[in-house]
């Protein structure tokens, strides 16, 4: 079984500064990780993931996150925020075979101030 | 965007009727999956399909049944609405295999039970 902690359920930050989020799972079989956005009243949109290889994942807009199979962390960073990232944010994992089920943390709340 | 819609997208109903939402694919996506999304819970699995007229429980699946006739079509019921089930309910499709169990995710639809 799996399971997902985000601790942060909001995070303000100026626009410009960096920004993490927090990922911390836990699991006893091999995992694929995941970050989703999800904007106002849409539905979620695929971020970025890490199914192997490299531990460092980037997204075209410039967020990335960086596997860390000792700490079994997944955060999520940006150096530089934009108003327009303001939304909540979900880490999600599921194993890495069988019905490749999700297990959704709580998610962290983004807001952008100018 | 992947093609995934669900119906219908607001429903306000009374305790103790039978309500039932529809999600449909046009990818010919293997797997489906029913969420509902609540404020401090995240995502929480209701139920998902592993292929027509195969389906499982979720970590939430009390008071609700599935079905999928067809691959393109997954209706969640519920049996006889209640106020704890009022919440934002989303589909989810994926292609499934090794490398590629990225979930996409349908607009949602918002429930409120009476």
């Amino acid at each position: 079984a799996q399971s997902v902690t985000q601790l942060d359920s909001q995070v303000p930050v100026f626009e410009e500064a960096p920004v993490e989020l927090r990922c911390n799972y836990s699991s006893s079989v091999s995992v694929y990780l995941f970050w989703y956005v999800q904007y106002p009243n849409q539905g979620l949109q695929l971020l970025l993931k890490y199914l192997s290889g490299s531990t460092l994942v980037e997204s075209i807009n410039g967020f990335e996150a960086e596997f860390n199979k000792s700490q079994t962390s997944f955060h999520l960073r940006k150096p530089s925020v934009h108003i327009s990232d303001t939304a909540e944010y979900f880490c999600a994992v599921s194993g890495s075979s069988g019905t490749y089920k999700y297990i959704f943390g709580t998610g962290t709340r983004l807001k952008v101030l100018a | 965007d992947a093609g995934i819609t669900q119906s219908p997208r607001h429903k306000v109903t009374e305790t103790g009727t039978p309500v039932t939402l529809r999600c449909h694919q046009t990818e010919n996506h293997r797997y489906m999956y029913w969420y509902r999304q609540d404020p401090g819970h995240g995502l929480r699995l209701i139920h998902y399909s592993y292929g027509v007229k195969d389906t499982d429980k979720g970590e939430v699946s009390d008071g609700y049944s599935v079905s999928r006739s067809k691959t393109e079509d997954f209706l969640l019921t519920l049996e006889s609405a209640t106020s704890s089930q009022t919440s934002v309910y989303f589909c989810a499709i994926s292609p499934g295999g090794q490398g590629s169990n990225e979930q996409f995710f349908g607009p949602g639809t918002r429930l409120t039970v009476l």
